[in-house]
């Protein structure tokens, strides 16, 4: 079993449609969690990045973590085909300076 | 400004051989990483370098897997007898400090797609 899972989708919406991401992990250490946005054939760019539990909002994006469940979220309300791409959930360990990561899902979103 | 430079953007090489992926990071960033990703998984992490300390080598698959940082600066990760299975997309990524600090945030490159024949 990995250590962060992430069901890998495609995820198709209609533009407008609230869409949830998720990922679940098995570590308890992880403390800093992090979504990063990959345009194909291009690198992964931070969105989202929290610390323990909450949530965080940023715009259309909002980021939650439930440290009890072992379980994040991200929300991207009216979505927008521009927000086509893959999304790659990413944790650290306290006192470690290197990023777990996701499989990523794709999402496209349809006009 | 500039961001993280890779090179080159595509490698196709013949089973056996070796190869150089080179990175060249933002500016000042003390923080790099190598991370590979294959089709349909996510980013595996390969090594780790931060300032003037040893490497964090703990990802590095075998030992036909090798990298460097030279002056701080430029890295280059070397494949030596390839196997098809290192087919992948090689990523370089830089901080300026390291995540897990501030923002936690890395900076990507556009990776070096490797195709071993």
């Amino acid at each position: 079993q990995k250590e962060v899972e992430q069901d890998p989708g495609p995820l198709s919406v209609p533009e407008g449609a609230i869409v949830s991401l998720n990922c679940t992990y098995s570590n308890s250490a992880f403390q800093y969690f992090m979504w990063y946005r990959q345009y194909s054939r291009k690198g992964p760019e931070l969105l989202m990045y929290t610390y323990s539990s909450g949530n965080k909002e940023d715009g259309r994006f909002t980021a939650q973590v439930d440290k009890s469940s072992k379980y994040i979220s991200l929300f991207i309300r009216d979505s927008q085909p521009s927000d086509s791409a893959t999304y790659l959930c990413a944790m650290i360990r306290g006192g470690s300076y290197i990023p777990t990561f996701g499989r990523g899902t794709s999402l496209i979103v349809h006009p | 400004g500039a961001g993280v430079s890779q090179s080159p953007s595509n490698k196709v090489t013949e089973k056996g051989k070796d190869v150089e992926l080179r990175c060249d990071p933002i500016s000042g960033h003390t923080a790099l990483y190598w991370y590979r990703q294959s089709l349909g998984q996510g980013l595996e992490f390969l090594i780790y370098f931060q300032g003037n300390s040893a490497p964090d080598k703990s990802g590095l698959p075998s030992d036909r897997f090798s990298a460097e940082r030279t002056g701080g600066s430029v890295s280059t990760l070397t494949i030596q007898r390839t196997q098809q299975e290192d087919s992948a997309v090689y990523l370089c990524a830089s901080s300026p400090q390291g995540a897990g600090l501030n923002t936690g945030e890395l900076f990507f490159g556009e990776g070096s797609r490797l195709t071993v024949l």
